[in-house]
C-alpha cells in the first residue's frame, strides 16, 4: 500500500532563510506527486505537481520540488522564506498505474507540516 | 471563477440529528470526492464518485452516505452523527485524477458533533 511521510510536523525558519519541507513516499511504482498548501480557514491550494518528465518542478509562490526516484523523495524548497509562507503544507501521492480497483484517483496525504516564519 | 463550493462552512449540532453538507463544482469535472482532516492524520478519503450515479467507499466511509445525481453536486450525508465525526471536511473535484490531474478543493466545512 502507498504511504506518505512528512518529516517534522512543525518547521520554523527566519524570514529570508531557505525553506525545506521533507516528503518521502512508499510505493512499488513511482506515483504522481503533489504539494498542497493550506492557509488558515481555507481549503487546500495546489503548489506544484510531478507526473512525468523533468524531475525538478516549479510551482507557485517561488516553491519548487525535486522528484528523486532513488530516494523515494519529493522535498519542497523555497530559497527565501516570506512571512506570507506561514501555513500548513501537505505532500500527497496518487497511483500512476491505469485506473482500476487499485487506482481510484484517491490522494494519499502525509500528516502535514506547519511552517512558521519568524521576522 | 472555477471553484468548489461547500456549505455550510461551520456547523455545531447534536448526536443523532441528520445533517447534509453540500458540495458543488463549476468545472464540469467527472470525479468528486470527500475527505476528512484530523490533526496528525492528514486528509483521508471518505467517499468518491467517478461519474454521475457512480459512487464508492474510500478509506473511512463508516457513518457517511453520498449521492451523485448530477455532475456538479456531491452532497455528504450524516444520517446519525456521532462525536467521532467531529472534523474538518473537504470536497474535491478533478477531471482525470487517475492520469495525474490535480484535485481542486473547497474551503472546508468544520463540523462539531456534541
Amino acid at each position: 500500500a502507498q504511504s506518505v511521510t512528512q518529516l517534522g510536523s512543525h518547521v520554523s525558519v527566519s524570514e529570508g532563510a531557505l525553506v525545506l519541507l521533507r516528503c518521502n513516499y512508499s510505493s512499488s511504482v513511482p506515483p504522481y506527486l503533489f504539494w498542497y498548501v493550506q492557509y488558515p480557514n481555507q481549503g487546500l491550494q495546489l503548489l506544484l505537481k510531478y507526473t512525468t518528465g523533468a524531475t525538478l518542478v516549479k510551482g507557485i509562490n517561488g516553491f519548487e520540488a525535486e522528484f528523486k526516484k532513488s530516494e523515494t523523495s519529493f522535498h519542497l524548497t523555497k530559497p527565501s522564506a516570506h512571512m506570507s509562507d506561514a501555513a500548513e503544507y501537505f505532500c500527497a501521492v496518487s497511483p500512476s498505474w491505469p485506473q482500476g480497483s487499485s487506482n481510484t484517483g484517491k490522494l494519499i496525504f502525509g500528516q502535514g507540516t506547519t511552517l512558521q516564519v519568524k521576522p | 471563477e472555477a471553484q468548489v463550493t461547500q456549505n455550510p462552512r461551520y456547523l455545531i449540532t447534536v448526536t443523532g440529528k441528520k445533517l447534509t453538507v453540500t458540495c458543488s463544482q463549476n468545472m464540469n469535472h467527472e470525479y468528486m470526492s470527500w475527505y476528512r482532516q484530523d490533526p496528525g492524520l492528514g486528509l483521508r478519503q471518505i467517499y468518491y464518485s467517478m461519474n454521475v450515479e457512480v459512487t464508492d467507499k474510500g478509506d473511512v466511509p463508516e457513518g457517511y452516505k453520498v449521492s451523485r445525481k448530477e455532475k456538479r453536486n456531491f452532497p455528504l450525508i450524516l444520517e446519525s452523527p456521532s462525536p467521532n465525526q467531529t472534523s474538518l471536511y473537504f470536497c474535491a473535484s478533478s477531471l482525470y485524477p487517475t492520469r495525474g490531474q490535480p484535485q481542486h478543493f473547497g474551503d472546508g466545512t468544520r463540523l462539531s458533533i456534541l
